[in-house]
């Protein structure tokens, strides 16, 4: 398997402007998780789904960002509109859910909000 | 306020020498795990500890769990360039769910 996908690995966009970031998850995995980094907040959980299902949103900041996960092979975060506070990287994770199992990390975007 | 609380949050550390990251669960832990990043990159899976006083090794890096005191430690010994990086400590925070939280990181650099 190649592993969590995301697209694009960069992104540099003006503020006001719409953002979307994307992500496949490893086949049979049901969970997907979608973190941010910053140097100062560290690793935050945004949202997670289960069997495309959202289950836990409390730590979307804001009502700019949305995500979607249509179907069990792809899921999306947008930012709309976005702002030079949202720079950071983006992570995307799937995990299965047998039991307590580690997830496995996509390589991240990189996104300027300038 | 940070669920799972690392130390120290930097480290710099000779060549050759054993070095300790610690992880302090604020609330009761279902699981822990340790992964690595390399800057710029994923975060790598290196273990994951479920049971109280469970220890397990992978090379020169071995985990321990002490669930009364909700806490973990990651010991490095004879430490080389190759670990240089940002370690993260993860953990399910509800029972039998899957919301998997991470601390803050500590960022590990050796020096040759």
């Amino acid at each position: 398997d190649a592993g969590v996908i995301q697209s694009p690995r960069h992104e540099v966009t003006e503020m006001g402007q719409e953002v979307t970031l994307r992500c496949k998850p490893i086949s049979g995995h049901d969970y997907l998780f979608w973190y941010r980094q910053t140097m100062m907040r560290g690793l935050e959980l945004l949202i997670y789904f289960n069997n495309n299902v959202p289950i836990d949103d409390s730590g979307m900041p804001e009502d700019r960002f949305s995500a979607k996960m249509p179907n069990a092979s792809f899921s999306t975060l947008k930012i709309q509109p976005s702002e030079p506070r949202d720079s950071a990287v983006y992570f995307c994770a799937s995990s299965r859910s047998s039991g307590n199992t580690e997830a496995f990390f996509g390589q991240g975007t990189r996104l300027t909000v300038v | 306020s940070q669920e799972l609380e690392q130390s120290p949050q930097s480290l710099i550390v000779q060549e050759g020498k054993n070095l300790t990251i610690n992880c302090t669960s604020s609330k009761t832990l279902y699981g822990l795990y340790w992964y690595k990043q390399k800057y710029g990159e994923g975060l790598i899976f290196l273990m994951m500890l479920q049971k109280g006083g469970e220890e397990k090794s992978h090379e020169k890096i071995t985990a321990k769990l002490d669930e009364k005191k909700q806490q973990s430690s990651l010991h490095i010994t004879a430490s080389q360039p190759s670990h240089a990086g940002i370690y993260l400590c993860g953990a399910y925070r509800v029972q039998g769910a899957q919301k998997l939280v991470f601390g803050q990181g500590t960022r590990l650099t050796i020096n040759p």
